[in-house]
C-alpha cells in the first residue's frame, strides 16, 4: 500500500526563521510533488522533483529529493507571513498515468 | 486558456439523491483525475482516465461512477448520496511526459 507521511502536521513559526518539512514515502517512485493550498482554495503546484538528488528553489522555498531514503524535504528560509498555507507532498504511482498519493499536509502559520 | 473548470462550486444534497459533478479542461490533456479532500486531510484519488473511453478506479471509488466520452470532459456521478460523501471534490488533468497536474477550483458538496 502506498503511503506518504509528512511531518510536522502543524508548524507555527516566526517571521525570519528557517524550518524544514519532511515527506517520507513508501515506494521506489522517482517523482515527488509539492503543492500549496490556501484556505478554501485549490492546489497550486510548487515543485515537481523527477530524479534522485533533484533540488529546486523558488523564492524562500527549496525542495529536494532522496529516492534511496524515500525522503523529500521542503525548506523554508527566512519565513514571511505570506507563506502561511497548507503544504502537501505527493508521490506518483509507478506505471504511468501519474496517479498521485498525497500526504495529510503540513499547516504552516508564520507569525509576525 | 481557462485551464480546468468545475461546476457547480457548491451543492447541498439530501441523502439518497444523485448528482453529476462536471469537469472540463481546455489544454488537450490525455490524463484526467477526480480526487476528494476531507477536512484536514490530503487528497484521495477516486477515479482517473488516461484517454477518451478509458477509465479506472483509484483508492476510494465506491459510490461513484465516471465516464470519458471526450478528451475535454470527465464528469463524476454520485448515485444515492450518503453523508460520508460530504467533501471537497477536485478535478485535475495532465499530459504524458509533462508530469505536472493542473487542478480545478473544486466543488464543495454537503450531504445531509
Amino acid at each position: 500500500e502506498l503511503k506518504v507521511e509528512q511531518n510536522p502536521l502543524f508548524l507555527s513559526m516566526q517571521e525570519g526563521k528557517n524550518y524544514t518539512i519532511y515527506c517520507n514515502y513508501s515506494t521506489t517512485s522517482d517523482r515527488l510533488y509539492w503543492y500549496r493550498q490556501d484556505p478554501g482554495k485549490s492546489l497550486e503546484s510548487l515543485f515537481v522533483l523527477l530524479s534522485n538528488g533533484a533540488v529546486k528553489q523558488e523564492g524562500r522555498l527549496m525542495a529536494s529529493l532522496d529516492t534511496k531514503a524515500r525522503l523529500s524535504t521542503l525548506h523554508i528560509t527566512a519565513a514571511v507571513h505570506d507563506l502561511s498555507a497548507t503544504y502537501f507532498c505527493a508521490e506518483a504511482f509507478q506505471g504511468g498515468s501519474e496517479k498521485l498519493v498525497f500526504g495529510k499536509g503540513t499547516k504552516l502559520t508564520v507569525n509576525p | 486558456n481557462a485551464g480546468v473548470t468545475q461546476t457547480p462550486k457548491f451543492r447541498i444534497l439530501k441523502i439518497g439523491q444523485s448528482m453529476t459533478l462536471q469537469c472540463t479542461q481546455d489544454m488537450n490533456h490525455n490524463y484526467m483525475y477526480w480526487y476528494r479532500q476531507d477536512p484536514g486531510m490530503g487528497l484521495k484519488l477516486i477515479y482517473y482516465s488516461v484517454g477518451a473511453g478509458i477509465t479506472d478506479k483509484g483508492e476510494v471509488p465506491n459510490g461513484y461512477n465516471v465516464s470519458r466520452s471526450t478528451t475535454e470532459d470527465f464528469p463524476l456521478r454520485l448515485e444515492l448520496a450518503a453523508p460520508s460523501q460530504t467533501s471537497v471534490y477536485f478535478c485535475a488533468s495532465s499530459t504524458p511526459g509533462w508530469y505536472e497536474q493542473y487542478f480545478g477550483p473544486g466543488t464543495r458538496l454537503t450531504v445531509t
